[in-house]
């Protein structure tokens, strides 16, 4: 069955830094998302993106967020400078319309 | 605002028994999608129901939707250990845009 992938399952970085999170959505779907969900707290949606572009985002998602779909199949999210308040699990989503949102597995980020 | 709020936080049962949980909602929806999650795991989906729709049934999962009352429900009927998990409503605007509720802490004990 098709699912969404996630890389790395697990990412330290220290404050400051760059970091890259990959997905590769299911291959026929079209619309992406990210989310993510700090420690013990309610998943937050981030960013949708629909046709290379981005559909609609959220007051979290502010200057220091990017996201990309270089090629066919990836679809990223970079924070340009991290803060310890980024540390969370971010998960990305696709679909192929309004039907079920599927989430891969999870990034788990921790910024030292 | 808060979208997605579910009640109750907290529900600790054992074996064999039926666990409830609800979902409320302030704005209107396509559809409503109920999830589970292990501790600091990824998001299972379980079930989608529509604007449309007032009920669905999977296995053992049965969810309602009054869209007068902007509120879900997810029973899961006979419960088992396997089924200890955080369990999330999510309700999905015309862009598909997921807003989720901070969850429902289930426990099931054998």
């Amino acid at each position: 069955e098709p699912e969404v992938t996630q890389t790395p399952s697990h990412q330290v970085t220290q404050m400051g830094q760059e970091v890259i999170l990959r997905c590769v959505p299911i291959s026929n779907h079209l619309y992406f998302y990210w989310y993510r969900q700090i420690l013990g707290q309610k998943v937050e949606f981030l960013v949708s993106f629909y046709n290379n572009e981005i559909s609609e985002k959220s007051e979290i998602f502010d200057d220091q967020f990017s996201v990309e779909r270089p090629d066919g199949s990836n679809f990223t999210l970079k924070i340009r400078s991290t803060k310890l308040e980024d540390s969370a699990m971010y998960f990305c989503a696709s679909r192929t319309g309004l039907n079920e949102q599927f989430f891969g597995p999870g990034t788990r980020l921790t910024v030292l | 605002s808060q979208q997605g709020e579910e009640d109750p936080q907290a529900l600790s049962i054992q074996e064999g028994e039926n666990a409830t949980m609800n979902c409320s909602y302030k704005t209107s929806i396509n559809n409503l999608q109920w999830y589970r999650q292990n501790s600091g795991r990824g998001l299972v989906h379980l079930i989608l129901i529509r604007s449309n729709e007032r009920e669905k049934h999977s296995g053992r999962l049965r969810v309602t939707l009054d869209t007068s009352k902007k509120s879900s429900s997810l029973l899961i009927t006979a419960s088992r250990a396997a089924d200890t998990a955080s369990y999330f409503c999510a309700t999905d605007d015309s862009w598909g845009k997921f807003q989720f509720g901070a969850g429902t802490q289930v426990v099931v004990t054998p």
